[in-house]
C-alpha cells in the first residue's frame, strides 16, 4: 500500500527567505505525485503536479518539486517567499491509473511566513 | 462555472441525529469522492464514484452511507451522527485517471461539529 511522509508538521520562515517542504512516498509501483494548497477557511488548490518526463515541475505560484525515484521524495521548493504564501500545504500521491483514481495524502505541512 | 460546491457550510448535530451532507459539480467530471480532514491527519477518503450508479468505500467508510444518482451530484449520508465525526468534509471530482487533466478538484468544505 502506498504512504505518504510529510515530516515537518510546521514550518516558518521569513519573507523572501527560500523555503522547502518535504515529501516522502512509498510504493511498490509506479506513482503520480501531486502538492497541494490549503489556505484558511478553503478547500485545496493543485499547486503542480508530476505525472511523468521531466523530474523538475513548475506550478503556481512560483513553486517547483522535483522528484527523486531513487529517494523516493517530491520536495517543494520556493526561492523567495511571500506572506500571501501562509497556508498548509499536502503532498498526495496516485499508484498508477487504476483504482479509482484515488490520492494518499500526508498530513500537511503548515508554512508560516513572517515579516 | 461554478466548479465543486458543498451544500452546507456549516451543521452542528446533535449525537444520533441523521444528515446529508449534498456535493455538486459542473465540469462532466466521472469521479467524484468524500473525504475528511482531522487536525494532523491530512484527508482521509470516505467513499468514492466512479460514474453514476456507483459507489465504493474509501479507508475511513464507517459510519457513512453514499448515492449517486446524478453524475453532477454526490450525497453524503450520516444515519447516526456521533462525537467522532466532528471533522470538515471536502467533496472533490475528477475525469478519469488516464484522461488529460485528470487531477482532483476540491469544493469548500463542510465544517460538522457532532456534540
Amino acid at each position: 500500500a502506498q504512504s505518504v511522509t510529510q515530516l515537518d508538521s510546521q514550518v516558518p520562515v521569513f519573507e523572501e527567505a527560500p523555503v522547502e517542504l518535504r515529501c516522502n512516498y512509498s510504493s511498490s509501483v509506479s506513482v503520480y505525485l501531486f502538492w497541494y494548497v490549503q489556505y484558511p477557511n478553503q478547500g485545496l488548490q493543485l499547486l503542480l503536479k508530476y505525472l511523468s518526463g521531466s523530474t523538475l515541475v513548475k506550478g503556481i505560484n512560483g513553486f517547483e518539486a522535483e522528484f527523486n525515484k531513487s529517494q523516493t521524495s517530491f520536495h517543494l521548493r520556493k526561492p523567495s517567499v511571500h506572506i500571501s504564501d501562509t497556508a498548509e500545504y499536502f503532498c498526495a500521491v496516485r499508484e498508477g491509473t487504476g483504482g479509482g483514481n484515488k490520492l494518499t495524502f500526508g498530513t500537511g505541512t503548515q508554512l508560516k511566513v513572517e515579516l | 462555472n461554478a466548479g465543486v460546491t458543498q451544500t452546507p457550510k456549516f451543521r452542528v448535530l446533535k449525537t444520533g441525529q441523521s444528515m446529508t451532507l449534498l456535493c455538486a459539480q459542473d465540469m462532466n467530471h466521472e469521479y467524484m469522492y468524500w473525504y475528511r480532514q482531522d487536525p494532523g491527519m491530512g484527508l482521509r477518503l470516505i467513499h468514492y464514484s466512479v460514474g453514476e450508479g456507483t459507489t465504493a468505500k474509501g479507508e475511513v467508510p464507517d459510519g457513512y452511507n453514499v448515492s449517486r444518482l446524478k453524475k453532477q451530484n454526490f450525497l453524503l449520508g450520516l444515519e447516526s451522527a456521533a462525537p467522532s465525526q466532528t471533522s470538515v468534509y471536502f467533496c472533490a471530482s475528477s475525469h478519469r485517471p488516464w484522461e488529460r487533466d485528470n487531477e482532483q478538484f476540491f469544493g469548500p468544505g463542510t465544517r460538522l461539529t457532532v456534540l
